[in-house]
């Protein structure tokens, strides 16, 4: 499994553009990347999830270059309510779409008012 | 529109006595089930995954142990509790065909192993 590295923490005032990055310098192949969303005692939240380039949904942007060593969460103008860890997730989707993957501690996001 | 459940929420539970956690998804059928354990401040171990009934891949090492006896349900147990068993358990399913794959969790158990 590719090993991630992300920041373990970050703070952002409200309204403002988070982007998270991971690195990721061993992805085989056939990874795809998938961001993860937890609040305290709760279970994690699938973002989003891509392969390479720009995947964009309702919640957020996933930047992923090229060379797919790297990738950028991008959360557009953020509110108190988006204070949470994050988790940047690197995996193998084998036959039948099990999924083995492995989170690190993720960043803490903080916003601040 | 798919929900997962898990029981129970709380447990505290003496060290030496058995465990049972119990998860169950509706709304999708034959889906991967997983089981992670989250200790306080730390990221989510995977402990556990199963593509079908009866089929259970363990990831680590422990005195844990998973069963699927149907489709939709998966079980976590012990028969001995160790105090490093105390954490966040975590359930989760992802889907077979058409889609990313991606996991959807469920609430979660907290367990407190004295």
């Amino acid at each position: 499994l590719a090993k991630t590295t992300q920041p373990i923490s970050m703070d952002s005032y409200e309204g403002q553009e988070v982007n998270i990055t991971c690195s990721h310098n061993n992805i085989a192949t056939n990874d795809y990347i998938t961001w993860y969303q937890q609040f305290p005692s709760q279970g994690p939240r699938f973002i989003i999830q891509g392969y390479k380039t720009k995947v964009t949904n309702e919640v957020a942007s996933l930047f992923i270059p090229a060379d797919r060593k790297s990738s950028t969460l991008s959360l557009p103008r953020v509110s108190l309510s988006d204070t949470a860890v994050y988790y940047c997730l690197v995996g193998v989707t084998y036959s039948g779409g099990y999924q083995k993957v492995t989170f690190g501690i993720g960043t803490k996001l903080q916003v601040i008012p | 529109s798919q929900t997962i459940h898990q029981w129970p929420a709380t447990l505290v539970q003496p060290v030496g006595s058995p465990l049972s956690l119990e998860c169950t998804v509706e709304g999708t059928s034959n889906p991967n089930l997983y089981w992670y354990r989250q200790a306080a401040g730390r990221g989510l171990q995977l402990l556990f995954y199963s593509v079908g009934i009866g089929q259970i891949s363990s990831e680590v090492p422990q005195n844990l142990s998973a069963s699927r006896p149907q489709d939709r349900q998966f079980i976590l147990s012990s028969k001995k509790l160790l105090l490093s068993d105390s954490g966040f358990y975590l359930c989760a399913w992802s889907g077979t065909s058409g889609g990313g794959y991606e996991q959807y969790f469920g609430p979660g158990t907290r367990l407190t192993v004295t």
